[in-house]
């Protein structure tokens, strides 16, 4: 079965310009969350999509938002870019099967998307 | 508020020895805890998970863990260790009594070097 899926790899913006990435779930899997990796904050969550809908948010700015499509396929989009964006951004989809009890369902993490705003 | 401690930024440890990676909990309900690895320019590769039951958890390339409730301590370990577990190691955490919040808290991240 193949793995979480995240595109572009990589990503060079200037301030001010916005970026969407893409992640797509482990087959059958219906929950995505993203996370934002820096060597200063570490790994932070940022949102977590089920059923198309936002579950969860973090402490983000509004800058930051996401979408769910119907094939659980889930985007991330950052508008007005700024220095302090830089970072590996992290997509994880979970099973989530009824009758489970959720903090027991494992994340699987993609590649990320390196992005580098200058 | 639930929270994750690694206290050593850097492990280092010769090929063949023993190897662990600490991590200390903090939840107000039962804990379920993770340990993810890192490897350079790659995402988090899951190793392991405690749900409940035995304290010694078993995962992936040779890895387990020891829960301890007391300690709130979930120690990453293997027996004798290879120059390719260098790497970037996480530990994290959900907490059961946060059901409106299902993320993962991680821990800062534990560097493992293994010299041959």
């Amino acid at each position: 079965k193949a793995g979480v899926t995240q595109t572009p790899r990589y990503l060079i913006k200037t301030r001010g310009q916005q970026v969407t990435l893409s992640c797509s779930p482990i087959s059958g899997h219906r929950s995505v969350s993203w996370y934002q990796q820096t060597p200063g904050q570490g790994l932070q969550f940022l949102f977590e999509y089920f059923s198309e809908t936002q579950r969860n948010k973090g402490n983000f700015p509004g800058r930051f938002s996401g979408r769910q499509f119907s094939n659980s396929r889930s985007e991330m989009n950052v508008s007005t870019l700024e220095l302090g964006d830089s970072a590996l951004y992290l997509c994880a989809s979970s099973l989530e099967l009824a009758g489970v009890i959720w903090p027991t369902d494992t994340q699987y993490f993609g590649p990320g998307t390196r992005l580098t705003v200058l | 508020a639930q929270s994750v401690a690694q206290p050593e930024d850097q492990v280092n440890v010769a090929e063949g020895n023993p190897l662990t990676v600490k991590c200390t909990y903090s939840v107000s309900g039962n804990p379920y805890l993770f340990w993810y690895v890192q490897y350079p320019n790659r995402g988090l590769q899951f190793l392991l998970k405690y749900i409940t039951g035995d304290n010694l958890v078993k995962g992936s390339y040779g890895f387990e863990a020891e829960f301890n409730k007391s300690q709130t301590s979930f120690h990453l370990k293997k027996p004798s260790a290879l120059v390719s577990d260098s790497a970037l190691y996480f530990c994290a955490v959900r907490d059961e009594g946060s059901a409106g919040r299902r993320a993962l808290t991680f821990g800062s991240g534990t560097r493992l070097q293994v010299q041959p």
